[in-house]
């Protein structure tokens, strides 16, 4: 069953405009949150992560998340893009399989930033 | 300052060839594991290793096989390559200690094709 869903698989904003891009848990795993970003030709590199008891965590080059239990959610935002913004996200979630910790990824949302 | 590294960063195989994928990390971590990155499928767990001398199956392990002799390393396997296995894979680690929120550190990627 897929434990995170991500919607929109390409976004496109204005240089300057505010970026959302959009992350489901599914209820029934621990909202052991995560947001990552990969640069072309690159890895994965943590933005931010989920802190127990918060609602809004605040992430690397002016990113931040909120938690709404209510609505199983953790959408990502940055009020200003910048063309440097350019790159896929990935919304992912740890959960518990076999009496082990594993991390299921979202499949990603490429954010393009028009200048 | 390594973190993760991965080797080779492309190789080009032909279908029935066999190869190994070599990830080395420095940051003494315990836990260490391979992905498969394919468009709009995000990443797929292969297989993982919870410390030294252990692995076990993720997600899509038919095709793979793994070992870790030694903490640092994490070789991922592949016997006879099949077309279906060109992807990006990634090699990721993280610290055992610390917690379910704590992130995976990423390689930059091996690109394999196979003809």
């Amino acid at each position: 069953a897929q434990s995170v869903t991500q919607l929109g698989s390409h976004v496109s904003v204005s240089e300057g405009a505010l970026v959302l891009l959009r992350c489901n848990y599914s209820s029934s795993v621990p909202p052991y949150l995560f947001w990552y970003v990969q640069y072309p030709n690159q890895g994965l590199q943590l933005l931010l992560k989920y802190t127990t008891g918060a609602t809004l965590v605040k992430g690397i080059n002016g990113f931040e998340a909120e938690f709404k239990k209510s609505e199983t959610s953790f959408h990502l935002t940055k009020p200003s893009a910048h063309m440097s913004d350019a790159a896929e996200y990935f919304c992912a979630v740890t959960r518990i399989s076999g009496g082990y910790q594993k991390v299921t990824f979202g499949t990603g949302t490429k954010l393009q930033v028009i200048p | 300052n390594a973190g993760v590294t991965q080797t080779p960063k492309f190789r080009v195989l032909k279908t029935g060839q066999s190869m190994t994928l070599l990830c080395a990390q420095d940051m003494n971590h315990e836990y260490m594991y391979w992905y498969r990155q394919d468009p709009g499928m995000g990443l797929r767990l292969i297989h993982y290793s919870v410390g030294e001398g252990t692995t076990a199956k993720g997600e899509v392990p038919d095709g793979y096989n793994v070992s870790r002799l030694k903490k640092q390393n994490f070789l991922l396997g592949l016997e006879s390559a099949a077309p279906s296995q060109t992807s990006v894979y990634f090699c990721a680690s993280r610290p055992e200690t610390g917690g379910y929120n704590q992130p995976q550190h990423f390689g930059d990627g091996t690109r394999l094709s196979i003809l």
